[in-house]
């Protein structure tokens, strides 16, 4: 199964770009990079997910690099409420069989 | 908008009690996850259902849980006897598969504490 890595904890000062990295460099050609983020106490929320170009939604932005290696979340005005663990995730993808894995995920606080 | 149901939100009881948590997927919705999440341990898979049969529940205690789907709106969990090291808060997410780029839904969660 690919494995995702991000960094612990993140901060960033409200109404600006939060840039959330995660690294996945043994990711398969057929899996997607899916993003969640759980506010706490809730169950954990999708944000938005991608192939191989980047992906714009109402919530956030992907960019995925052109060897898929990497991505990073973007919030594009970062508020208090996106205060939250962010988890990156890549779906294992096989059509038969497709555990959801996550991993600790990074802590962002958004700062006033 | 469609939501995963999960009952009770909250439940607290007794060591060696029996304790039964109920999701309701999202109508439509062929793949039922259950995860625990605890402080030190993150989200943790325990089981995993498409089409009400279980397809892996490596995570789950063996002797203790069991997860099951009476039917496609349905899905429980339960411990028998419950201990005070399964205090967490248990999730329930369904989606659809294979279908590339379905997202996971979560519920809210169950929160119990065992005395």
């Amino acid at each position: 199964d690919a494995k995702t890595t991000q960094p612990p904890s993140m901060d960033c000062a409200e109404g600006r770009a939060a840039n959330l990295p995660c690294n996945h460099s043994t990711i398969s050609g057929n899996e997607y990079v899916y993003w969640y983020r759980q506010i706490h106490s809730q169950g954990p929320q999708y944000i938005i997910h991608g192939l191989k170009n980047n992906e714009t939604n109402e919530m956030a932005s992907l960019i995925i690099t052109e060897d898929r290696k990497s991505s990073t979340l973007i919030l594009p005005h970062a508020t208090l409420r996106d205060t939250a663990v962010y988890y990156c995730i890549v779906r294992v993808g096989k059509t038969s069989y497709d555990k959801v894995i996550f991993g600790p995920g990074t802590s962002l606080s958004v700062i006033p | 908008d469609a939501r995963v149901t999960q009952t009770p939100r909250h439940k607290v009881t007794e060591m060696g009690q029996e304790v039964t948590m109920r999701c309701q997927p999202i109508l439509g919705h062929n793949t039922v996850f259950w995860y625990r999440q605890t402080m030190m341990q993150g989200l943790e898979l325990l089981a995993y259902f498409r089409n009400r049969a279980p397809l892996d529940d490596s995570g789950m205690p063996k002797d203790r849980f069991s997860a099951e789907m009476p039917d496609a709106t349905l899905a429980t969990l339960k411990i028998q006897p419950s201990e005070p090291r399964d205090s967490a808060v248990y999730f329930c997410a369904s989606g659809f598969q294979p279908l590339r780029g379905s997202p996971l839904h979560f519920g809210n969660g169950t929160r119990l504490t065992v005395t």
